[in-house]
């Protein structure tokens, strides 16, 4: 099994750009989950999904959109990007006992 | 609402010495915690969990124990190693809740 897969692993945009970044389970989980990482902020909580048909803001949603596609895609979008979108960013999927599951992260660069 | 706090690193080791990580939260009700590790260029991966009080989560040499009265959860490991170099997040999921609260996370930094 895969788990949590991301594509891609990195990215360069220029402002203005827009781009889709794309996370797939496999792991029959419900929630979906998408977060930045930046230097010195932690994680922080962008969207998430908790089943299948439905998406919630999380902490920092501005200048985002996501998409559950169906149980095991989640996609994050970027109309319109911008320098301060420079990040890792994170999908990740909640087990059972409320663990995450976290993918591989996409590095993005936006100049 | 719930947080979590964690101990401010780097914390810079020798190897062999033993590991201390302090993480304490605040909950409304009853949460399961968590370890995440992180190592350079990956995501995070679950270390250990406990789910109730009292519970002693361990992997790999790692331990921690569900301490309600104290709402701690301190990671230790009696003995590092280079490769346990690292970020350690803390973290708490509430049943009913979607959403996990994590610490910002404490670097290892343990030298040969």
């Amino acid at each position: 099994n895969a788990g949590v897969t991301q594509t891609p692993k990195f990215q360069v945009l220029k402002t203005g750009q827009s781009m889709t970044l794309q996370c797939a389970q496999d792991m029959n989980h419900n929630s979906m989950y998408w977060y930045r990482q930046d230097p010195g902020m932690g994680l922080r909580l962008i969207y998430y999904s908790a089943s299948e048909g439905t998406t919630d803001k999380g902490e920092v949603p501005n200048g985002y959109n996501v998409s559950r596609l169906n149980k095991r895609e989640f996609s994050l979008r970027l109309e319109s990007a911008a320098p301060s979108q420079t990040s890792v960013y994170f999908c990740a999927t909640t087990g059972a006992s409320y663990e995450q599951y976290f993918g591989p992260g996409t590095r993005l660069t936006v100049t | 609402g719930d947080s979590v706090t964690q101990m401010e690193g780097p914390v810079t080791l020798s190897e062999e010495a033993f590991l201390t990580i302090n993480c304490t939260y605040t909950a409304t009700g009853y949460p399961s915690l968590f370890w995440y590790v992180q190592y350079p260029g990956e995501g995070l991966q679950l270390l250990l969990k406990a789910t109730k009080a009292d519970d002693k989560g361990s992997n790999k040499g790692f331990e921690a124990t569900y301490r309600k009265e104290t709402t701690s959860f301190h990671l230790e490991k009696g003995s590092v190693q280079v490769s346990d170099s690292a970020v350690y997040f803390c973290a708490l999921s509430e049943g009913g809740s979607y959403i996990p609260t994590f610490g910002r996370g404490t670097s290892l930094i343990v030298h040969p």
